[in-house]
């Protein structure tokens, strides 16, 4: 079974510094895609950034980048230029195959706050 | 930009009582999700849906669960007869087929079982 680690349950940053998330997973799998949520007070899900396995370039998404270490297996999020926005529950997902069985599994998330 | 919906965004029952919980996919979507969030915990996976059938489900969807496409644009959970632990945020999501591996979920169902 897979599974995914979130370790650090809060963090706090100063707006327009940067921030980094960590995530690790375990998997057995070679094939997967990684994903980070992010979960505003409203608790809508929102997809942040995706990586897939079997690319070694990074995943970048305007002020948002990922650190994709496969061997080690671990994905965390970069938040370059915080903004006050962007205080929400961070969640880092895991997913294997993308057929009919695919799922997310979640990690327990990460609570960021911006400070002004 | 497409959107998965979801109606209710807020419902209150009573225990014992059925709740149908409604999701309206992005229109050329595929599969289709159930998960669920208790308060304060991570978002647990229910149930997957492809080609009217149930691909994929977890252990906490039990027989009090059950999905359905009863058209070609809805995508619906009943729960059978609620319980307290129930309560949660329920959340359904879409996938495509075409560069397809992201689910986009829609704003949720805060469900409250009292």
């Amino acid at each position: 079974a897979q599974t995914v680690t979130q370790s650090q349950p809060e963090m706090s940053v100063q707006e327009a510094e940067t921030v980094t998330l960590s995530c690790t997973y375990d998997t057995s799998e070679n094939n997967y895609y990684l994903f980070w949520y992010k979960q505003p007070p409203s608790r809508q899900m929102i997809l942040v950034i995706r990586q897939e396995a079997y690319k070694q370039q990074n995943a970048t998404e305007n002020r948002f980048s990922v650190n994709f270490q496969k061997a080690a297996k671990s994905f965390s999020l970069k938040i370059s230029d915080s903004q006050l926005g962007d205080t929400a529950m961070y969640f880092c997902a895991f997913m294997t195959h993308t057929g009919a069985n695919s799922k997310l599994t979640f990690g327990k998330g990460i609570t960021l706050s911006v400070r002004p | 930009e497409p959107e998965v919906t979801q109606t209710p965004s807020h419902q209150v029952t009573q225990m014992g009582q059925e709740v149908i919980l409604r999701c309206v996919p992005i229109s050329n979507h595929l599969y289709f999700y159930w998960y669920r969030q208790i308060l304060g915990q991570k978002v647990e996976f229910l149930v997957s849906f492809y080609n009217n059938e149930i691909s994929e489900k977890s252990e906490i969807f039990d027989d009090q669960f059950s999905v359905e496409r009863p058209d070609g644009s809805n995508f619906t959970l009943k729960i059978r007869s609620t319980k307290l632990e129930d309560s949660a945020m329920y959340f359904c999501a879409s996938r495509g087929t075409s560069g397809g591996e992201t689910q986009y979920f829609g704003p949720g169902t805060r469900l409250l079982v009292l």
